[in-house]
């Protein structure tokens, strides 16, 4: 298995600007989870599927923030319209169930100029 | 407000040593994670625990419930071992993270 994939790997934009990233969970995970990275605030959870129905989105920092699961075996999350102080890493991870193990994609660098 | 503290932040230690990073949280837990951030960013899940104790290879990780409290260990270090580890419990629908512990292991 290729693991998580996410895409792009790096993205570049600027402010106002929208943003969509990618991410393909591993074959028969029924979990998908979304988290920005930061220096200043570290790893945090944004939101989370389950059977691709969102769970938790508690972890949005505000209403520019969407994401979706059309189907199992893709997600996306939207920032519309993007700020500089989006700029983090995104991960994405997936896992069998809610409370499993996670496994990471290798993440999304996101610069809003 | 962190509801999970990791103690130290920073380590170093010399190959070979026995290393003891900490994690305490607040509330009661479905589930303690131990994640380890490589240099290069990427993330790897370490263990899933909720309660005793798990070994996998010379990691060893262990949880106190009654005391909300959780060790990884790190047994033989070697300079790969070198990473971020971060902490992170798991309570209903909520994830809270540490901030991580940065160790470096010195040759």
């Amino acid at each position: 298995d290729a693991g998580v994939i996410q895409s792009p790997r790096h993205e570049v934009t600027e402010m106002g600007q929208e943003v969509t990233l990618r991410c393909k969970p591993i074959s028969g995970h029924n979990s998908l989870f979304w988290y920005r990275q930061t220096m200043m605030r570290g790893l945090e959870l944004l939101i989370y599927f389950n059977n691709n129905v969102p769970i938790d989105d508690s972890g949005m920092p505000e209403d520019r923030f969407s994401a979706k699961m059309p189907n199992a075996s893709f997600s996306t999350l939207k920032i519309q319209p993007s700020e500089p102080r989006d700029s983090a890493v995104y991960f994405c991870a997936s896992s069998p169930d809610v409370r499993g193990t996670q496994f990471f994609g290798p993440g999304t660098r996101l610069t809003v100029l | 407000k962190n509801e999970v503290e990791q103690s130290p932040q920073n380590l170093t230690a010399q190959e070979g040593e026995f290393i003891t990073i900490n994690c305490s949280y607040s509330v009661g837990i479905s589930a303690l994670h131990w994640l380890q951030q490589h240099p290069g960013g990427g993330i790897v899940s370490l263990f899933m625990l909720s309660s005793g104790k798990k070994k996998h290879g010379r990691l060893i990780a262990t949880i106190n419930i009654q005391e909300k409290h959780s060790s990884l260990h790190i047994t033989a270090s070697h300079p790969r071992d070198s990473a971020v580890y971060i902490c992170a419990r798991n309570t209903g629908n909520q994830f809270y993270f540490g901030t991580g512990t940065s160790l470096t292991v010195i040759p």
